[in-house]
């Protein structure tokens, strides 16, 4: 498996643009979550999905942002606009859930993107 | 709300010597994870400790897990340069799939 794969890798954009991050997560896992790393606030939890259902968006700072999830292996991470506060490493992650008999609620992380905001 | 604590935040340690990194969990949760995070990378799996009592090894790394006092521990034998990283625990929010992340331990190991 290619594991969790995200693009871009890397992203520049100007303050008030429109960001669109990607994400394909790993065939079979039922659940992929959107985090955000930065220096300051560490990793925290954006949203994630079960069965490409939004369940928790708790974490999602503003209504700039939204993520969709159209079909099991894509899902989309969206900033409209962007703000140089958004800069940050963005990750997906998936996982079996908890009911799995092997991997329990492991979650495996993409390679991330790590969005610039001038 | 279940918060993850760990400590120390920062560790400097020589090679060759031993040292453990602890994860406190306020909330009871029977599920526990530790991850490894390379400098400008992503996070990598290490263990999954799923009861109490759960030991697991991965060369000169030994995690464990003690439900009861809501504490695990990372043991590091004989470190080397090659383990320098940053080591995140990780609880499941019971009842859900959200897993609530410590802040990290950034590792140095110096020759």
């Amino acid at each position: 498996d290619a594991g969790v794969i995200q693009s871009p890798r890397h992203e520049v954009t100007e303050m008030g643009q429109e960001v669109t991050l990607r994400c394909k997560p790993i065939s079979g896992h039922d659940y992929l979550f959107w985090y955000r790393q930065t220096m300051m606030r560490g990793l925290e939890l954006l949203i994630y999905f079960n069965n490409n259902v939004p369940i928790d968006d708790s974490g999602m700072p503003e209504d700039r942002f939204s993520a969709k999830m159209p079909n099991a292996s894509f899902s989309t991470l969206k900033i409209q606009p962007s703000e140089p506060r958004d800069s940050a490493v963005y990750f997906c992650a998936s996982s079996s859930g908890v009911g799995h008999a092997i991997t329990y609620n492991e979650q495996f992380f993409g390679p991330g993107t790590r969005l610039t905001v001038l | 709300e279940l918060k993850v604590e760990q400590n120390p935040l920062f560790l400097s340690m020589q090679e060759g010597k031993n040292y453990t990194i602890y994860c406190n969990y306020s909330t009871t949760s029977d599920r526990l994870y530790w991850y490894r995070q390379d400098p400008g990378k992503s996070l990598e799996s290490l263990f999954v400790l799923l009861s109490n009592g759960a030991v697991k090894q991965e060369g000169r790394l030994m995690a464990s897990l003690d439900t009861k006092a809501r504490l695990s521990t990372l043991h590091i034998t004989a470190a080397v340069h090659d383990l320098s990283a940053t080591y995140f625990c990780a609880v499941d929010k019971g009842g859900s799939e959200k897993l609530v992340f410590g802040k990290g331990t950034k590792l140095t190991v110096n020759p």
